[in-house]
């Protein structure tokens, strides 16, 4: 079965210090992997996805992530955080399987940030 | 214009009544989500949905059914509510490949 942790619920960063949010799945294969940002009171807004290739993936808002097979994880990475980056994170492990492919969220992890 | 469309956007009612949450997309996406976010911020899929398949997670109760009139509505109907059933609801929907959702602004619901 699949699965994902992200082991921080919150993140305290001060406004133009760099940012690394933490995501590690479980997955039988080549997973296909998501970070999304909820800001509050919104839906979810898909920020970078990896399938295949370059292990290290460029986002929306200056958000980049990394894929580490050897360690089972996608860490989110912004080099400096804005105030409006303020939102609630969640990281997602899926995979295709005979045509039906339904990601695993985490529990997400809140950013803070002040100024 | 709304790529994901969710109505209303709070929904408070009483134990035991038969609620609607409605969902549109414009994007011409082939599959159609409904996911559950309890108080802890945690998402659950309840239902996907394209026009050949439905799939249900199986912890789903049978009061929850989701009705598609077309490939861009997928409504979402709950029998007999009860006070465990608040939460937010989000409709979702994705390209057959691609599999990054667009998610819909929410549904608050309140059971009292």
């Amino acid at each position: 079965a699949q699965s994902v942790t992200q082991p921080d619920i919150h993140i305290t960063v001060s406004e133009g210090a760099s940012l690394e949010l933490r995501c590690n799945y479980s997955y039988g294969a080549t997973p296909y992997l998501f970070w999304y940002v909820q800001s509050p009171g919104q839906g979810l807004q898909l920020l970078l996805k990896y399938f295949s290739g370059d292990t290290l993936v460029q986002g929306i808002k200056g958000f980049e992530a990394e894929f580490k097979r050897s360690q089972s994880s996608f860490n989110l990475r912004k080099p400096s955080v804005h105030w409006s980056d303020a939102a609630e994170y969640f990281c997602a492990v899926g995979g295709g399987s005979g045509g039906s492919y339904i990601p695993t969220f985490g529990r997400g992890t809140s950013l803070i940030v002040h100024p | 214009d709304t790529a994901v469309s969710q109505t209303p956007k709070y929904l408070v009612t009483q134990m035991g009544n038969d609620k609607s949450i409605k969902c549109e997309q414009n994007l011409g996406h082939d599959t159609m989500y409904w996911y559950k976010q309890d108080s802890k911020k945690f998402l659950k899929i309840m239902f996907s949905y394209n026009n050949k398949e439905l799939i249900i997670n199986e912890t789903v109760p049978n009061r929850f059914s989701p009705k598609s009139p077309d490939k861009a509505h997928l409504n979402l109907h709950i029998n007999s509510l009860e006070l465990g059933d608040s939460a937010v609801y989000f409709c979702a929907s994705s390209q057959v490949g691609d599999y990054g959702y667009t998610f819909g602004s929410g549904t608050r619901l309140t059971v009292v």
